[in-house]
């Protein structure tokens, strides 16, 4: 199974873009990236998901290295409520669309004023 | 739309007693599982299923049962309550089709076992 690595913590100003990276170097060619979010206290939250292209959406970017060893998540402009844990995960495929996720720790945002 | 529910928010078990935490969801889902959350771990899967009838075990299936007689609910059980359960309990639902891997997952519950 492919793994993530992730800082434990990042800090972004609000109003600037918040950049957090995720190493994942034993990654297969048929793996997706995936990003969710958990804002304390609730359950997580998709974000996005790619496979070898960079992709966006209303939430979030995600830049995928042509080597699909690591990828970026990038919030164009954090607010306060974008302090949340956030977790890059690898699925792992078990049959068809029969696949699991699997949440590692995560990096902490905390966005300040 | 209410997603996916989770009942009971909070609770308070002794050890050995058993308890059922409820799962629904109203989105016609096919997939449905279990998470458990601890302080400072990521969360793990219990139990997930991949329609009416059928369930597989996750990472930490032990002292957990779980069965889907409909697609809406997928409980969870605890036959014997012990301190190690004590978490925070995290149901999440999926199609297997259409918007591609997209977890929903309800509020949680947060289970304390004396």
């Amino acid at each position: 199974d492919a793994k993530t690595t992730q800082p434990p913590s990042m800090d972004c100003a609000e109003g600037r873009a918040a950049n957090l990276p995720c190493n994942h170097s034993t990654i297969s060619g048929n793996e997706y990236v995936y990003w969710y979010r958990q804002i304390h206290s609730q359950g997580p939250q998709y974000i996005i998901h790619g496979l070898k292209n960079n992709e966006t959406n209303e939430m979030a970017s995600l830049i995928i290295t042509e080597d699909r060893k690591s990828s970026t998540l990038i919030l164009p402009h954090a607010t306060l409520r974008d302090t949340a844990v956030y977790y890059c995960i690898v699925r792992v495929a078990s049959g068809g669309s029969n696949y699991k996720l699997t949440f590692g720790k995560g990096t902490l945002l905390t966005v300040n004023p | 739309n209410a997603g996916v529910t989770q009942t009971p928010k909070f609770q308070v078990l002794k050890t050995g007693q058993s308890m059922t935490l409820q799962c629904a969801q109203d989105m016609n889902h096919e997939y449905m599982s279990w998470y458990r959350q601890d302080p400072g771990m990521g969360l793990r899967l219990i139990h997930y299923s991949v329609g009416a009838g059928i369930t597989d075990q996750g990472e930490v299936p032990n002292g957990y049962n779980v069965s889907r007689s409909t697609t809406e609910d997928f409980p969870l059980r605890l036959l014997s309550a012990a301190p190690s359960q004590t978490s925070v309990y995290f149901c999440a639902s999926r199609g297997l089709a259409g918007r591609f891997g997209e977890l929903f997952f309800g509020e949680g519950s947060r289970l304390t076992v004396l």
